[in-house]
């Protein structure tokens, strides 16, 4: 597509429930990024996926929240039993591919997804 | 380890003035420096970026940043504010090899006119 798209653009749930965000990258982009925008907190680093290989997991804050990414395309972050503290912004970002020497190629964010937990 | 400070969490200028956004940073070898604008209910967009070269960079909408190794800093700079402006300006930085970029809490430009 033209741009990052990110599904849904606003979610509540409740206390407890799993929910899943979707991310759908610039086709052809092979790196992946999630982030979560907290308010006074900046943007937090969650997760990379760069290609086939191994994905970054070293943001997630707790073992409620995973990501995969399917055929290097779609992404989905799941947060299961959510808690209040979950509550935020869930911003994808996709890249033609990770940062070279010398080179970077820049991030495209999506208008990210609204979580609210009540 | 990365890591970017933004010292101010708001910042007012009147329209038609300088304004400036300060950004610090931290990380070990050269530094990849982004910054990136987002305006209300939208995500982030690019502004410009510092790899290598010159030291003053030159971005989208009349902005422009210049990277200061002895201080390690990369304040953002534009001549005359306007109101479109107003935004939360984050900065950001990466250092060697495939790391994912580290953001600032951001500052909030509010140009008032």
């Amino acid at each position: 597509g033209a741009g990052v798209s990110q599904s849904p653009s606003n979610k509540v749930t409740e206390k407890g429930k799993d929910v899943e965000l979707r991310c759908d990258p610039i086709s052809g982009h092979t790196a992946l990024y999630w982030y979560r925008q907290s308010l006074g907190q900046g943007l937090e680093f969650l997760i990379y996926f760069q290609g086939n290989s191994a994905p970054d997991k070293s943001g997630l804050p707790s073992d409620r929240f995973s990501a995969e990414r399917t055929g290097g395309s779609v992404s989905t972050l799941t947060i299961q039993r959510t808690q209040q503290e979950d509550s935020a912004v869930y911003l994808c970002a996709s890249s033609p591919r990770g940062s070279t020497v010398g080179r970077d190629y820049g991030y495209t964010f999506g208008s990210g997804t609204r979580l609210t937990v009540v | 380890a990365q890591s970017v400070a933004q010292p101010e969490d708001q910042v007012n200028v009147a329209e038609g003035n300088p304004l400036t956004v300060k950004c610090t940073y931290s990380v070990s070898g050269n530094p990849y420096l982004f910054w990136y604008v987002q305006y209300p209910n939208r995500g982030l967009q690019f502004l410009l970026k510092y790899i290598t070269g010159d030291n003053l960079v030159k971005g989208s909408y009349g902005f422009e940043a210049e990277f200061n190794k002895s201080q390690t800093s990369f304040h953002l700079k534009k001549p005359s504010a306007l109101v479109s402006d107003s935004a939360l300006y984050f900065c950001a930085v990466r250092g060697r090899g495939n790391t994912p970029l580290v953001f600032g809490k951001g500052t909030r430009l509010s140009v008032i006119a």
